[in-house]
Order: structure tokens, then sequence, then C-alpha cells
């Protein structure tokens, strides 16, 4: 069974740049989440792709968007790059929306300077 | 709205002794609750969750956890700590249906000889 899979692992970016950052779900997992892990601090919800479709958006501004493709892999794109923005970007899946149930990638390290 | 509080941001503990983590919720309807490890670099890994039922669940890595209603108290436990459970816990708060799992700020333990 293959776990959680993220690309790249470290990035380095300017501000003003955009960044796309990829995700492969686990197997059977047809559901995806997005989570921003700022230093120091907890992941943090950005959004939920179910069956190609946004299923719920945390507190982040539009400059944050996703796409799920038909084999339920996905990607997180910023734009206009702050430098609020480094941090590390979590994806997780699950067997479905209704668990909670996360299973993790190790995440992409942004650095934005 | 889900919240959760980790009230240590650091434990040092000697190997072999036992370990405490606290975490207290706050969530209106029944929660479901979870514990994440966190290697460093690494993404974060399903401890133990609980949903319904026994009170008391248990986990890998010979962890356990007691749900408290009254408490809103989900604390983590494990009897004799390993070098190797030298890692950061996360504990979070789900519900059915409800795509965000809000986390905690997280509880960063080091394990002493």
């Amino acid at each position: 069974e293959t776990g959680v899979t993220q690309s790249p692992t470290h990035l380095i970016k300017t501000r003003g740049q955009q960044v796309t950052l990829r995700c492969s779900s686990q197997s059977g997992h047809n559901t995806v989440s997005w989570y921003q892990q700022a230093l120091g601090q907890g992941p943090q919800f950005i959004f939920q792709y179910y069956r190609e479709e946004e299923n719920g958006r945390g507190n982040f501004p539009p400059r944050f968007s996703g796409l799920q493709f038909p084999n339920y892999s996905s990607e997180l794109n910023v734009n206009a790059l702050e430098l609020d923005d480094s941090a590390l970007y979590l994806c997780a899946s699950s067997p479905g929306t209704q668990t909670g149930e996360l299973f993790f990638g190790e995440g992409s390290r942004l650095t934005v300077l | 709205a889900q919240s959760v509080t980790q009230p240590d941001i650091h434990i040092t503990v000697s190997e072999g002794a036992s370990l405490e983590l606290r975490c207290n919720y706050s969530y209106g309807a029944t929660p479901y609750l979870f514990w994440y490890v966190q290697s460093p670099g690494q993404g974060l890994q399903l401890l133990l969750k609980y949903f319904s039922g026994d009170t008391l669940v248990q986990g890998i890595k010979g962890f356990e956890a007691e749900f408290k209603r009254s408490q809103s108290s989900f604390n983590l436990r494990k009897p004799s700590v390993h070098w190797s459970d030298a890692a950061e816990y996360f504990c979070a708060v789900g519900a059915m249906g409800y795509q965000k799992v809000t986390f905690g700020i997280g509880t960063k333990l080091q394990v002493i000889p």
C-alpha cells in the first residue's frame, strides 16, 4: 500500500512568485486535505477536495487554490507569495469526508525570500 | 468553533518515566479526538483516535488516551517512555461530517537518559 507522497520536498521562492505543490493520495483514498504548518505552530486547515471539488475551506485568502484530479491526486497553488507563506505544507488523504482521520505525507517545505 | 489547547509547549522526561501530555478542546457537539506525532522533518502519524464508546483508547507505540467529557480533556499517556518517543505531539479535534480538523500548537517531548 503506497502512502501519501508530496513533491517537491523543499523549494525556495521569492515574494510575488507563484508555486505549485503536488500530492498523491494513499491508495483507496478519495479525499485530500491541505494544511499549512508554520514554524512552531500546529497545522492549519487550508481546504479539502473530494470528487474533484473543493469541499470545505479554512481561513485562507483566494490566492490559495487547489485542484483534484480523477486519480484523486491534488495540487495546491499559491499566487503572489508573501513572506508569511513560508511554512511546511502538508497533504493528507482520507478514505472519505466523514471520519476526520487523516493520513499525512511528509510535506513540502516552502521558503519565501 | 473548534479549538484545542495544549498547555505544555515543551516537556522533558527521563527515559523509563511515565508521561502525560495534556489536551483540552472546545467543541459544541460530540467531538472526534486525535493524537498525532511528528518527528523532525516528517509528516504527522496518527497515534490514536476517539470517536465514541469506551473513553479509554489504546494506540500505537504503547500510548493511550482518556476522553473526559466533563473536563473537555483528552490527555495522552504512556507508562514508560523510550528515547525514540522524543518528538512533537499534536492533539486535534474534528467532527462527523466536518471537513476541518483543528490542531493544537503541539507539545515537544524531550527524553533524557
